[in-house]
């Protein structure tokens, strides 16, 4: 079963801490995704990366950085965690130029930030 | 104004009830519409996708899309409690192009 993990399902952080969101795909993916889910926003898109060592910015990059440095490992990285980062943050993969089909999404990692 | 626009909810439905859940659209150049659920806590799994204009259908499922009036729908027949989720319509113009989100519809089926 194909799929894509991430590492934790729930994290508490204080703030100030550098917070590492790890996600690892299984389907040979080029393109990964990185999004926050809040109430009343829907899903918010961090950044995308279409290959190794590229990445993009999405809508709402601020506050975030991002490496991939193998084809199926995407990590965001909270530089200096605030409260306002506490999300629900979830991790897609897809295939490049196929976007039709859709995303496969992890279960999420819900980060609360004290 | 959002590309796109979907009714937060909740909807609260009987068991055995037929569910429409909508999407309205503003980009002329998507062509790919999907249907995800998502389980609380979890993350989104792909339901159902199509392709241009028609209905679609899976099961209890039926997807249907018409491009003219840029209007999307999933109707559940026979809903079930355990088909309690929250429902995210998604749409993309396709190949390289990202797929964009509609913020989900919350449903409640009570048994």
């Amino acid at each position: 079963d194909v799929k894509v993990t991430q590492s934790s399902r729930y994290l508490v952080k204080r703030t100030g801490e550098k917070v590492f969101l790890e996600c690892v795909q299984d389907m040979d993916h080029e393109n990964m995704f990185w999004y926050r889910q809040d109430p009343g926003l829907g899903l918010r898109l961090i950044y995308f990366s279409y290959d190794v060592k590229m990445k993009e910015k999405g809508d709402i990059p601020e506050g975030y950085s991002v490496s991939r440095e193998k084809k199926e490992r995407f990590s965001l990285i909270l530089e200096s965690a605030s409260t306002n980062q506490t999300s629900m943050y979830l991790c897609a993969s897809s295939l490049l130029g196929y976007t039709n089909y859709g995303y496969t999404f992890g279960s999420g990692t819900r980060l609360t930030v004290v | 104004q959002k590309e796109v626009e979907q009714d937060p909810g909740p909807l609260s439905v009987p068991e055995g009830a037929i569910v429409s859940l909508n999407c309205t659209y503003s980009n002329s150049a998507f062509q790919y519409f999907m249907w995800y659920r998502q389980y609380s806590r979890k993350g989104p799994e792909l339901l159902m996708y199509t392709y241009s204009s028609g209905n679609k259908e899976d099961g209890r499922f039926t997807a249907q899309v018409d491009k003219s009036s840029k209007y999307i729908s999933l109707f559940i027949r026979d809903s079930q409690p355990s088909d309690s989720a929250t429902y995210l319509c998604a749409m993309t113009s396709g190949g390289y192009q990202k797929v964009t989100f509609g913020t989900g519809t919350k449903l409640q089926v009570i048994p």
